[in-house]
Formats: C-alpha cells, structure tokens, sequence
C-alpha cells in the first residue's frame, strides 16, 4: 500500500513564486527522500532527510521533517519553469533491507 | 557513467506472451528494485534484490519473475502477459545504506493488447 501521501496533489504557479509541497507517512522511517519526474521520463532524486534531521537545504530546496507529525515539506524557492514536474515523496523504512514507498505525487505548472 | 540502463523504452505485447524487460547498472550498487507507475497510483514496488542471489517480493510481485546473477543486471520477466500490465515500468538502483538516494531508469512503456 501506498505509504506517503503528497498535498496538494496539483499545484499552479507564476515563476519566481515559492512552491510548498506536503506529505504524510505511515510508519516509522530511515529516511524520507524527495524526487522529481518530467513528462515521460525517469526519476531525478532532488534530496534525503534522514529520519534524526529536521531540516535539510540543497540549492534552493529546503525539506522538513517531522517524526512527531510523520510529516514532511518540500519548498521550492523562486520557482522557474523549468521546475514544472512531478514531485514525489518516498520513505525508506527502518526495518532492514533498502526498499522505498512512494506517494502519488504532487504536480507542480509553473507559468512564465 | 551510464547509471541505470533500461531495455527496451518501448513495447507491445499481445495478451499471453512473455518478455524480459532488462535493467543494467554501471555504479556497483548493492540494491536495485523494479517499479511500475500507473496514473493515479505513484510507484508500486514489484521485487528487490539486495545483491547478487538475493531477491524478495515488493507490494505488487504477481505475473512477474527476477533474478540477479550478478551485481550489473536485474532482469525482469513477464510469463504470460495481460491487459493489467500495462503500465510504465522503472528500475532503480542504490548503494547499500541508500545515502545518495536512488538512481533511476528512463523506463520502459509496455502495452498489453
């Protein structure tokens, strides 16, 4: 079963605005990572949080965790629109061996 | 590097048949998986395997086989093919620990008819 669940599930921006994406988890986890997906093709992986850091930045990424909540946020800054994809959430679990757990994705338009 | 390679991008197949969808990598990494993505549906893991000789079962593992004879390859093979299968299909690999995240495939686009 799906394991994270992105919100919103469709997201429309003009560029230069930020772009917050949330999703929500069921189970305990190693980590939670973030992905991107163009039309038609493969996933990019963007950034991991590990499941004892709360807040993590990549360029102009910056992703939350909350254990407490099984909670975590993906802010875009200054979007463009070559950021206009899906944006996945997946979480890898604590129990052992490395699999990960998809959400069903937030779909993000940025417009010129 | 090539990272993830999938073969073939595109195929058709008629209801029945059988077809390995082949996935290779370059980086030496102990875990790769085999996903499908349905629209709605995100990501579903079909197997894994955790090295070479070692897989197990994902969340949706019915009407598909695996095997890993060695660390590059992870083959994936339909035995008798059916409409539901239609689908995206995406092989992923990490190292062991999974700290870089995972490294993607570009897919291959099956349509069962």
């Amino acid at each position: 079963s799906q394991q994270g669940e992105e919100d919103p599930q469709a997201l429309s921006i003009q560029e230069g605005e930020n772009a917050t994406m949330n999703c929500s988890y069921k189970t305990s986890i190693n980590n939670l990572q973030w992905y991107r997906q163009n039309s038609g093709r493969g996933l990019v992986h963007l950034i991991l949080i590990r499941s004892n850091e709360r807040e993590k930045h990549s360029g102009r990424l910056r992703v939350t965790l909350d254990t407490s909540k099984k909670s975590s946020s993906l802010l875009i800054t200054a979007s463009r629109a070559a950021d206009t994809a899906s944006y996945f959430c997946a979480t890898e679990g604590d129990s052992g061996y490395s699999t990960l757990t998809f959400g069903k994705g937030t779909m993000l338009l940025v417009s010129p | 590097n090539a990272g993830v390679t999938q073969t073939p991008k595109f195929q058709v197949l008629k209801t029945g048949q059988s077809m390995t969808l082949q996935c290779a990598q370059d980086m030496n990494h102990e875990y790769m998986s085999w996903y499908r993505q349905d629209p709605g549906m995100g990501l579903r893991l079909i197997h894994y395997s955790v090295g070479a000789g070692i897989t197990d079962q994902g969340e949706v593992p019915n009407g598909y086989n695996v095997s890993r004879s060695t660390t590059e390859d992870f083959p994936l093979r339909l035995l008798s093919a059916a409409p539901s299968q239609t689908s995206v299909y995406f092989c992923a690999s990490s190292r062991q620990g999974g700290g870089d995240g995972y490294t993607f495939g570009s897919g291959t686009r099956l349509t069962v008819v």
